[in-house]
This record gives C-alpha cells, structure tokens and sequence, in this order.
C-alpha cells in the first residue's frame, strides 16, 4: 500500500540554525498539508500546497517558513532561524482528488512524522 | 469560525467492551468532513473511520462506527469489542467544504482523547 514517507525521523539542532524537513506524498495525491503537534497537544495546521504553491497558511507560518515542491515527489518544509518553540512533531501529509462523495477522495494519508527537538 | 471539541481527555474502558469517544463540531458549511484517527504512544497518525457531511447512513470500518447526529452536530466514535492494541490517544478532525479554488482541504483537530484499555 503507498505512503507517505518523512526524512529524517528525528532531527536536533540549535536555537537560529536552518533546518529543512523532507516528505514525499503519495504518487498520485495533488494536495499537500504540514502539520505540528507540540508534545502533549493537538495537531495543528501549517499549510498546504495545491498547483505548486501555497493555497492557505496559518497564522503559525510566519516568514520564518517555506515550502517547495522542487522535483515530482519531493515536498519540502524550511525553517530558516529556528527557535525553542519550534520543538514539535512535524507531519506532512497529501490527499488525491476524485469524486467529492467518496472516501479515497476526501482520506489525509499523514506520513510517521519528523520529531523536531530545538536546543 | 470551525471548531472541534473533545471534552474527554482520558477513557478507561475494559478489554472487549465498547468504548463511545465524544466529538461535537462547529461550522456554518454546508458541506463538510469528519475524520477520526489514532496515535499511538509511537506517534504516528492513523486513520479510522470518515464521515460526510451527506452521508445518511453512519460510517463503519470493522470495529469502528461513528455516531453521526448532524443536528447536535456530534461525530462519536465507537469502539466495540475493545483490544489492548486500542490504548492510544484519539483525534477528530473536520474538513470544511468541497476542494476547489476555495477551499484547501486543511484539517481541524480537537485536542484529543487518550484511551487506555485495561485487561
């Protein structure tokens, strides 16, 4: 069965480095999220990605983040000067387009994750 | 503005009974999704079960259902037959609106449910 992949699992670094997070969605899914979950707290929208650029961004996703798509199956997050809240669990996630009434169409295949820890 | 509540943040149920995880959501859409997935202590996302907006019928996946009461606008999960591999914390997540130019498919998530089955 296809999924999502992230890289790396776990990554540490320090306070006002740049740390680049990898996905790869599943083949034929046109539509791309990230997530966060902070320790012990829900899972939280970061932005998504339709037609190679960014269709909506929360209020989380501030200059010091980006996205790219830079080949077919990469997708890719920055952080450009990460900071100690920065410490989550990241997620990529991607979805296909069908029919509005079936559930293939409307599924978040999430991927295992990446754990950020900012030191 | 969309919102999900989870009022449970911990259930305790016994090893091969059902277990009813509480999910209420707020939104103007007419049109929308409901998602349930599971993180185990691992940390990934899994998906459960989804349900439609239009959906007349509750959905099912195997020991999955979803009590779905659009009036009180309720999306239950329930459990049955409860396993140990079920300990796990318990998210519901809504969508809002078709995919298009208007609507990104991000997910909303509530803060979650931890479920510990007891043998």
């Amino acid at each position: 069965e296809p999924e999502v992949t992230q890289t790396p699992s776990h990554q540490v670094t320090q306070m006002g480095q740049e740390v680049i997070l990898r996905c790869v969605p599943i083949s034929n899914h046109l539509y791309f999220y990230w997530y966060r979950q902070i320790l012990g707290q829900k899972v939280e929208f970061l932005v998504s990605f339709y037609n190679n650029e960014i269709s909506e961004k929360s209020e989380i996703f501030d200059d010091q983040f980006s996205v790219e798509r830079p080949d077919g199956s990469n997708f890719t997050l920055k952080i450009r000067s990460t900071k100690l809240e920065d410490s989550a669990m990241y997620f990529c996630a991607s979805s296909e387009t069908h029919s509005p009434e079936t559930r293939t169409y409307n599924e978040q295949f999430f991927g295992p994750g990446t754990r950020l820890t900012v030191l | 503005a969309q919102k999900i509540t989870q009022t449970q943040p911990g259930m305790f149920v016994q090893e091969k009974e059902a277990v009813t995880l509480d999910c209420t959501y707020d939104t103007s859409d007419q049109s929308y999704g409901l998602f349930w997935y599971k993180q185990p202590s691992s940390g990934e996302m899994i998906f459960l079960i989804y349900q439609g907006s239009y959906d007349e019928q509750n959905a099912t996946e195997g020991r999955y259902s979803l009590n779905f009461q659009k009036a009180r606008k309720s999306a239950n999960l329930v459990i049955s037959a409860s396993q140990l591999g079920d300990s796990a914390m318990y998210f519901c997540a809504m969508r809002e609106g078709s995919y298009g130019s208007s609507n990104t498919g991000k997910l909303i998530f509530g803060q979650g449910t931890t479920l510990q089955v007891k043998p």
